[in-house]
């Protein structure tokens, strides 16, 4: 079974600066895909940012980037240039491809505050 | 706005009680997923339907019970209801499971069983 390990219950950051949250996970599988979900207040969960097992090269989204180190089983997002608004939960969450099994399994999730 | 739309957004029942939870997906979206989020337990799958069968089951209750309409939408059952089972519940959906890997999520319905 897949298990996804978040090390930091709770992180906090100044305005503008650069915080990186950790992720690592246990799999037996090659295809899968790890993703970065934000659960602010509102609660709604939204995709961050997405990683293809097979890709070698980090994705990026505009001020999130993640280094994904497949032999060490390491997914961490870092956040640069800090927002208020990027204050939320962040949950690593793994998802295998193939078979029938689509399902995320997530961490327990990371509490992320932006202090001004 | 994920597209994803989940009624009711908050409800308050009696332990022993039925409730029903409902979600209709993105359009054109064939899967639905339900999630569990409680404090203790954190974030859990529970059941996945595909195009009205059901595909993957994971932490799901026997008191529990999903369906998956031919319009798309799913209803998830939640009988004899304990202390235990307050939570947020979760909708999520995707084209399939295939595709991108992407779940859109809907906002939750919050349940406080009494």
């Amino acid at each position: 079974a897949q298990t996804v390990t978040q090390s930091q219950p709770e992180m906090s950051v100044q305005e503008a600066e650069t915080v990186t949250l950790s992720c690592t996970y246990d799999t037996s599988e090659n295809n899968y895909y790890l993703f970065w979900y934000k659960q602010p207040p509102s609660r709604q969960m939204i995709l961050v940012i997405r990683q293809e097992a097979y890709k070698q090269q980090n994705a990026t989204e505009n001020r999130f980037s993640v280094n994904f180190q497949k032999a060490a089983k390491s997914f961490s997002l870092k956040i640069s240039d800090s927002q208020l608004g990027d204050t939320a939960m962040y949950f690593c969450a793994f998802m295998k491809l193939g078979g029938s099994q689509g399902n995320l399994i997530f961490g327990k999730g990371t509490k992320l505050s932006v202090k001004p | 706005d994920s597209g994803v739309t989940q009624t009711p957004k908050h409800l308050i029942t009696a332990t022993g009680q039925r409730v029903t939870l409902r979600c209709s997906p993105r359009s054109g979206d064939l899967s639905v997923y339900w999630y569990q989020q409680s404090l203790d337990q954190g974030l859990q799958f529970l059941i996945q339907y595909y195009n009205g069968e059901e595909r993957a089951k994971g932490n799901i209750l026997e008191r529990f019970s999903a369906q998956q309409f031919p319009d798309l939408h799913s209803e998830l059952n939640l009988s004899s209801l304990e202390l235990g089972d307050s939570a947020l519940y979760f909708c999520a959906s995707s084209v399939d499971q295939r595709s991108t890997g992407e779940l859109f999520f809907g906002e939750g319905s919050r349940l406080t069983v009494l």
